[in-house]
């Protein structure tokens, strides 16, 4: 099946770092995957959508400054948490689908941790 | 505004008791709507979705458009459904944008 690999699983960094993450699907192409937060006992929320060759769209209150994401390749999407502060701290997941009219597929998901 | 409410926080049953998980969503036009499982220690994951209107691991969900509620339901629980399940949408025209409810924990207890 559709397997969607985040990495790493855990960060915990200094504040004032930049830490970025990385979405591969591993056996199929994905000219769409999205990012979500989810803080402790919440749900996920969708930050913004990754597109393959150009920007990504942010969701409304999302700073595109401060988390940068790059779609460089049909199988890759970054995410980069920008001069983290306390307040980023959260787990970030990513997901894919293999196509238009299919399910997405979720990573693991990211713990990031600043001190 | 698009939303989905998930209003129970955690479901305690005994196995073999029926589940309900209940989900209301808000959405004017015509949604897609799934139900996602996350269990112990490992990834969220796709249990089923209104338009393939399939059972999986014995539950089923209906979508009802007058209540605006997507239901989940098992007639007879078992311990290996505990999990956490998340009612999601996709309202913007299939784009793959989801929107998540705030989850229900399930615990089936022996």
């Amino acid at each position: 099946g559709a397997v969607v690999s985040q990495h790493p699983s855990r960060v915990i960094c200094k504040s004032g770092t930049s830490v970025k993450i990385e979405c591969r699907s591993l056996d199929f192409q994905a000219t769409t995957m999205f990012w979500y937060r989810q803080f402790p006992k919440q749900s996920l929320m969708l930050m913004a959508t990754s597109n393959e060759g150009s920007k990504a769209t942010y969701e409304q209150g999302v700073e595109k400054d401060k988390f940068l994401i790059n779609h460089a390749s049909l199988t890759l999407s970054t995410l980069t948490v920008t001069s983290a502060h306390p307040e980023d701290s959260s787990f970030y997941i990513c997901s894919a689908r293999p196509g238009h009219n299919q399910p997405q597929h979720f990573g693991d998901g990211t713990r990031l941790s600043i001190l | 505004a698009q939303r989905v409410t998930q209003p129970e926080k955690l479901l305690s049953v005994f196995k073999g008791a029926p589940v309900e998980l209940k989900c209301n969503y808000s959405y004017s036009g015509s949604p897609e709507l799934f139900w996602y499982v996350q269990y112990s220690r490992q990834r969220l994951q796709l249990l089923l979705r209104h338009i393939s209107r399939e059972s999986i691991k014995g539950f089923t969900a209906d979508l009802n458009k007058g209540e605006t509620s997507f239901h989940l339901k098992k007639p007879f629980a078992q311990e290996e459904d505990s999990a956490m399940y998340y009612c999601a949408l996709d309202g913007s025209g299939n784009t793959g944008k989801l929107i998540f409810g705030q989850g229900t924990t399930l615990q089936v207890k022996p």
